[in-house]
């Protein structure tokens, strides 16, 4: 079975604090994603990337970065938290052009 | 970039009866369509997808169809069951360069199973 883990499912962080979500997979996939989920708007994409140090912007980047220094690993980075980013955070990854398999996901509160 | 509209936000169906979801997407370039299960605590999980080359799908109880030129596509459920009650995301994107883009999704519909 393909495994996805996400290092937290709760974190509290205060504003204005860098935040380091990490994501890792176990099935030597090349492609990994990066949502967040808020009731209403579904699943929207932050960043993702096609192979170790490589990163491409997703519909919502503004705020996050991302880094991948190892093929299984995915870390998506608040370099200054807000409120307005308290979300769930859900990592993906997928074979090319097969379907993603997500993580159990990270709900981080900003106060 | 692409939008995807999906309706309804919340299905209400007798258990026994069918359900059908709709969603529309904007970019015709897009060629990958997913259906996402997520039910309530737990991580959305594909149960069903269907490519630009194929105008329906079927896996058991559950269908997809494809219409390219009015560029929308369906989610078809019968005979529900209680376990089918959930939250269902559809989804397109691109498949490109070898690799598929990331997915963009419609905003859920919330379907419930009454006994």
């Amino acid at each position: 079975d393909v495994k996805v883990t996400q290092s937290s499912r709760y974190l509290v962080k205060r504003t204005g604090e860098k935040v380091f979500l990490e994501c890792v997979q176990d099935m030597d996939h090349e492609n990994m994603f990066w949502y967040r989920q808020d009731p209403g708007l579904g699943l929207r994409l932050i960043y993702f990337s096609y192979d170790v140090k490589m990163k491409e912007k997703g519909d919502i980047p503004e705020g996050y970065s991302v880094s991948r220094e190892k093929k299984e690993r995915f870390s998506l980075i608040l370099e200054s938290a807000s409120t307005n980013q308290t979300s769930m955070y859900l990592c993906a990854s997928s074979i090319i052009s097969y379907e993603q398999y997500f993580g159990p996901g990270t709900r981080l509160t900003v106060t | 970039g692409e939008n995807v509209e999906q309706h309804p936000s919340t299905l209400s169906v007798q258990e026994g009866d069918s359900a059908v979801i709709k969603c529309t997407y904007s970019d015709s370039a897009s060629n990958y369509f997913p259906w996402y299960k997520q039910e309530l605590g737990k991580r959305p999980q594909l149960i069903i997808d269907i490519r630009s080359n194929v105008g329906e799908k079927k896996d058991q109880r559950i269908a997809v169809t494809l219409n390219k030129t009015a560029k929308h596509f369906s989610l078809h459920i019968t005979e529900t069951q209680p376990e089918d009650s959930a939250v269902y995301f559809c989804a397109a994107s691109r498949e490109s360069g070898g690799g598929a883009d990331g997915l963009t999704f419609g905003k859920g519909t919330h379907l419930i199973i009454q006994p």
